[in-house]
């Protein structure tokens, strides 16, 4: 597929349970970013990666979130004991260009997490 | 800290009339890029325009423009001859053009078109 694609679309989970959310981003793409979006909000930041570089990870809300990404290719986000407070639509983008000119995010469809 | 607000959460227009959706940001930075982005109901989030904070010229594309006013630091998106199709979210976003390379979302306007 052409398109930035998370695996699975829709997560219920147990309170203290660990997940893990799967983006597939665009072949090709250096960068990859990790939003949390709660209901009715805005996008969270949650972590980017570039390359080789060290990633972001500033806005992980807790030692209990985690990131992984093996190149230029797909990333896992994992949630381990999670609270209900998770509860949350989870995006990722990547985008081509990084450093140059405002490179525009391709965003996945999301999983929504739902946490009993 | 780079901030975004959008302070109209909901917002509606007659299908063919023109809207106009705001967002103010503030930051210390000269060099930066904005965007709209559009969240229809699917929730796949798509680019709806873009703005390099050191071009003048207001972005344009279709019968989508912003005004983008660097000293008062807005930038609203203007939707012209609405269609039903429009109806979704819509998300003001910053990126600084050095350092940092998090984007920062307002928290989202809910467009409505009537027909």
């Amino acid at each position: 597929g052409a398109g930035v694609s998370q695996s699975p679309s829709n997560k219920v989970t147990e309170k203290g349970k660990d997940v893990e959310l799967r983006c597939d981003p665009i072949s090709g793409h250096t960068a990859l970013y990790w939003y949390r979006q709660r209901l009715g909000q805005g996008l969270e930041f949650l972590i980017y990666f570039q390359g080789n570089s060290a990633p972001d990870k500033s806005g992980l809300p807790s030692d209990r979130f985690s990131a992984e990404r093996t190149g230029e290719s797909v990333s896992t986000l994992t949630i381990q004991r999670t609270q209900q407070e998770d509860s949350a639509v989870y995006l990722c983008a990547s985008s081509l260009e990084f450093g140059l000119a405002g490179g525009e995010q391709f965003f996945g469809p999301g999983t929504r997490l739902t946490v009993l | 800290a780079q901030t975004v607000t959008q302070s109209q959460p909901e917002m509606s227009v007659q299908e063919a009339e023109t809207v106009t959706l705001s967002c103010t940001y503030d930051t210390s930075e000269s060099d930066y890029y904005l965007f709209w982005y559009k969240q229809p109901p699917s929730r796949q989030m798509i680019l709806v325009i873009r703005q390099e904070a050191y071009k003048q010229q207001n972005a344009t594309e279709n019968r989508f423009s912003v005004n983008f006013q660097k000293a008062a630091k807005s930038f609203s998106l203007k939707i012209s001859d609405s269609q039903l199709g429009d109806a979704a979210m819509y998300f003001c976003a910053y990126r600084s053009a050095k350092g940092s390379y998090k984007y920062i979302f307002g928290t989202g306007t809910r467009l409505k078109v009537l027909a």
